[in-house]
């Protein structure tokens, strides 16, 4: 399967622990974005990566919120102090320089936070 | 502010009937417009896209109409078949803007047998 792959699928954790999310993007794919999806609403844009390098961030990324791309590879989101407004899926896209705006997702990550 | 559009929350069809969604956007900047589909606990799945150049794009049983001076978009899935029940999200993309995807709310279809 050469497709975009998150782990882990589900975590539950307790309020103000810290968690981190991975991503892996298609291969062939230099862009890489992530997405928070509450219910009943469509997938909102946090943050994406072109290569290693962060190029946009929304106001919805607090600065309890950090992503990084070191090799321009797999990314990681990381929530610190988590609250249980944070309680999400998190999703992971992934794009080509020469179609960008045509992102293919993963799984995504279920969050729980009690 | 909702800046893409689904009025309708959910929608339900005959299979082998069409089903048609819509999808309404205020931000005249954007000029790239994609379908998805959902299904529970997993990721939202592309399925058709359209630029603002064009008026139509078909693939398949799906087509999707662009109306750019009523700002207006719809999919058509004909025929629908039950496999078809997903939830489908609308989403737009200013190209020379930000990279970000908009979506609405999303549009539950059932299809039924």
């Amino acid at each position: 399967d050469t497709g975009v792959s998150q782990d882990p699928r589900h975590k539950i954790t307790k309020r103000g622990q810290n968690v981190t999310f991975r991503c892996d993007p298609i291969s062939e794919h230099n862009r890489l974005y992530w997405y928070r999806q509450t219910l009943g609403q469509g997938p909102e844009f946090l943050t994406y990566f072109q290569n290693e390098a962060q190029l946009e961030k929304s106001r919805l990324l607090s600065d309890r919120f950090s992503a990084e791309r070191p090799k321009g590879s797999f990314s990681t989101l990381e929530i610190q102090r988590t609250e249980q407004g944070d309680s999400a899926m998190y999703l992971c896209a992934s794009s080509s320089r020469q179609a960008f705006y045509e992102q293919y997702f993963g799984p995504g990550t279920r969050l729980t936070v009690t | 502010d909702q800046q893409v559009k689904q009025n309708s929350p959910s929608l339900s069809v005959q299979e082998g009937r069409i089903s048609i969604l819509n999808c309404d956007y205020t931000n005249s900047m954007f000029d790239y417009f994609l379908w998805y589909k959902k299904y529970p606990a997993e990721g939202p799945t592309f399925l058709i896209s359209i630029s603002s150049i064009k008026d139509k794009n078909e693939d398949g049983r799906f087509t999707v109409f662009l109306n750019k001076s009523a700002k207006h978009l719809s999919l058509h899935i004909v025929p629908s078949q039950p496999g078809d029940s997903a939830v489908y999200f609308c989403a737009a993309s200013a190209i020379g803007g930000s990279e970000k995807l908009v979506f609405g709310k999303g549009t539950k279809l059932t299809v039924n047998p």
